[in-house]
């Protein structure tokens, strides 16, 4: 499809474990972005690239979070340690250089229990 | 700092009736605006932006927001709700500028009536 695809749909992992989300942004799309969303909160920002480069990771919650984007296309969100604090749904967003507008993945629902 | 507020959790009409979600927004320098749609266990579907030009702007699903500097607000409305338009419904701003990232308010849910 032509969407954000984000992989998996759902991850339930034990506290304490590392996890890995993925995403996979629209074709082309120069920027891609992490958002988390709580239950009956709106999404909030994480990260942002541009390109390969981390331009805005001032969103990450602490040192347990990190994401990569090594070919400037499909991005991972990193999580070590997992606590049920982080259980969530992450969220990955892109948009090409002449957008304005994010388009959003349906997310990744992650529960630590 | 950005920040965006939507003061109804809920909001209710019947079908055919008019429908405001209501949005207002702080943020330094000129604002980009966004309406966003979430149906159930779906991602964020946009609606409509507002980035400079008419303050009013008409995007999809026959929906059209107010952009109001002076009231800093940005509200979402459509002439006539249907119960299809069911959904939580979430303002987002950010500025213009190289800072891309949006910062959303908590969501509103929107049940349209039969």
């Amino acid at each position: 499809g032509a969407g954000v695809s984000q992989t998996p749909s759902n991850k339930v992992t034990e506290k304490g474990k590392y996890v890995e989300l993925r995403c996979d942004p629209i074709s082309g799309h120069t920027a891609l972005y992490w958002y988390r969303q709580s239950l009956g909160q709106g999404p909030e920002f994480l990260i942002y690239f541009q390109g390969t480069g981390a331009a805005d990771d001032s969103g990450l919650p602490n040192d347990r979070f990190f994401a990569v984007r090594p070919e400037g296309s499909v991005s991972t969100l990193k999580i070590q340690r997992t606590e049920r604090g982080d259980s969530a749904v992450y969220l990955c967003a892109s948009s090409g250089s002449t957008n304005t507008e994010a388009f959003f993945g349906q997310g990744t629902r992650l529960t630590v229990v | 700092a950005q920040s965006v507020a939507q003061p109804e959790d809920q909001v209710n009409v019947a079908e055919g009736n008019p429908l405001t979600v209501k949005c207002t927004y702080s943020v330094s320098g000129n604002p980009y605006l966004f309406w966003y749609v979430q149906y159930p266990n779906r991602g964020l579907q946009f609606l409509l932006k507002y980035i400079t030009g008419d303050n009013l702007v008409k995007g999809s699903y026959g929906f059209e927001a107010e952009f109001n500097k002076s009231q800093t607000s940005f509200h979402l409305k459509k002439p006539s709700a249907l119960v299809s338009d069911s959904a939580l419904y979430f303002c987002a701003v950010r500025r213009s500028g190289s800072a891309r990232q949006l910062t959303f308010g908590s969501g509103t849910q929107l049940t349209v009536l039969p």
